[in-house]
């Protein structure tokens, strides 16, 4: 069964560091790999997506993600942590080639950024 | 783009009443919409998925009797909470997928969800 796994339930951070959620996959073909924002009370914002082609995939608000195979990994970074990235993320993988798309959600992980 | 509407964002009602629940793809069309249930502080849980012009399929555990779906159009798909309890109280999210396309392409776009307390 294909997986995703967030280790941190929260990460900190200082306004203006960098910052990295961490996220492993477990798929049985080609991962199709997603980062989703929730803020409080609302839905899921999508942020990027790893499909295929170049590893470093660039996406809203500034935030990038690394795809890496060999140690199933898809973090999720951004160079310079804003106040306003507090927020729940989620990284998802796409369960199966049909036309469902169901999307398989890791526990989330709770960003917190200090001023 | 890719606007999600669902509606309404906050009920609160009396044990035993059936809840509507309306998610909308404002400007894109959407063939699949899925329903999912998110406890505090967890992950989002999916329900459903709800084909346009067909029956839904449900995820195993969840009852199909007690949620309802209907996919009627392209840009509209409604969930039902039936008799509800207080233990349906949660968090309920809509997505859609663009239709067209690559499948696996495209994301989903998610609804702002409704919070539902039954007393």
């Amino acid at each position: 069964a294909q997986s995703v796994a967030q280790p941190e339930d929260q990460v900190n951070v200082a306004e203006g560091n960098p910052l990295t959620v961490k996220c492993t996959y477990s798929v049985s073909g080609n991962p199709y790999l997603f980062w989703y924002v929730q803020y409080p009370n609302r839905g899921l914002q999508f942020l990027l997506k790893y499909i295929t082609g170049d590893n470093l995939v660039k996406g809203s608000y500034g935030f990038e993600a690394e795809f890496n195979k060999s140690q199933t990994s898809f973090h999720l970074k951004k160079p310079s942590a804003l106040v306003s990235d507090s927020a729940l993320y989620f990284c998802a993988v796409r369960d199966g080639g049909g036309a469902t798309n169901k999307l398989i959600f890791g526990t989330g992980t709770l960003l917190a950024v200090q001023p | 783009g890719a606007v999600v509407s669902q509606h309404p964002s906050w009920v609160i009602c009396k044990s035993g009443t059936s809840v509507k629940i309306e998610c909308r793809s404002l400007d894109f069309q959407a063939t699949t919409m899925f329903w999912y249930r998110q406890f505090p502080k967890q992950s989002l849980m999916l329900m459903a998925t709800s084909n346009e012009g067909s029956k839904a399929t449900y995820e195993q555990g969840v009852e199909k009797d007690k949620f309802l779906i209907n996919h009627a159009s392209l840009t509209l798909s409604t969930l039902t909470v039936t008799s509800a309890h207080p233990e349906d109280s949660s968090f309920y999210i809509c997505s859609a997928r663009p239709q067209g396309g690559l499948i696996g392409n495209q994301p989903q776009h998610f609804g702002d969800g409704t919070r539902l307390s039954i007393l």
